[in-house]
């Protein structure tokens, strides 16, 4: 299967500052991104989908203005978690998909907030 | 409203079962069934996947069963190994909907 790859793989950061996650599709060219975010023991619960060159569309109830998505060419989008908080502590993983139907997921990235 | 509802919540087998997991979906427009594999601090893989137009579909030891009428799917993992112990999620494509998972525990 194709590739996807994550970085960081884990990150530490204080209250209020911001973190910049990328994900990489590194052996095809993903028209489309999906953002998840995965509490413990939980399934993935999708926070937005990305179209190379366009705005992401958010699901509801994720603040866009907090989230930042950009998928600015067809192997790299980045999420920022912008101020970030305790509770924005998660397991967040993307994937991606080409112009097949298959969809192939990073290894995701650990944030912690302190 | 879940698009998709994944049961059981958990599974305990025995190595050499057979282990199954089922999903039912609501959506009629969805055309794409896939089945993830994730192990803990890592990103689901692809396992196997299905279209509506065929019933079934065998990958070594799991195989999809797919009753449209019903609106359900299911993973058989045959001949189960304590390496297959994961949580499995099953998936929709529409909006990529995935179910709530089930954590497989293969005893040896």
């Amino acid at each position: 299967g194709a590739v996807v790859s994550q970085h960081p793989s884990w990150v530490i950061c204080k209250s209020g500052t911001s973190v910049k996650i990328e994900c990489r599709s590194l052996d095809f060219q993903a028209t489309t991104m999906f953002w998840y975010r995965q509490f413990p023991k939980q399934s993935l619960m999708l926070m937005a989908t990305s179209n190379e060159g366009s705005k992401a569309t958010y699901e509801q109830g994720v603040e866009k203005d907090k989230f930042l998505i950009n998928h600015a060419s067809l192997t790299l989008s980045t999420l920022t978690v912008t101020s970030a908080h305790p509770e924005d502590s998660s397991f967040y993983i993307c994937s991606a998909r080409g112009r097949a139907v298959e969809q192939f997921f990073g290894p995701g990235t650990r944030l912690t907030v302190l | 409203q879940q698009q998709v509802k994944q049961s059981p919540q958990s599974l305990i087998v025995q190595k050499g079962g057979i282990s199954i997991i089922n999903c039912a979906y609501e959506n009629t427009a969805f055309d794409y069934f896939p089945w993830y594999q994730q192990f803990p601090g890592k990103g689901p893989a692809l396992l196997i996947a299905i279209r509506p137009d065929v019933s079934e579909k065998k990958e070594g030891r799991f195989t999809i069963s797919f009753n449209k009428s019903a609106k359900q799917f299911s993973l058989h993992i045959m001949d189960s190994q304590p390496g297959d112990s994961a949580t499995y999620f099953c998936a929709a494509r529409g909006k990529s909907t995935f179910g709530d998972g089930t954590t497989l525990t293969v005893k040896p």
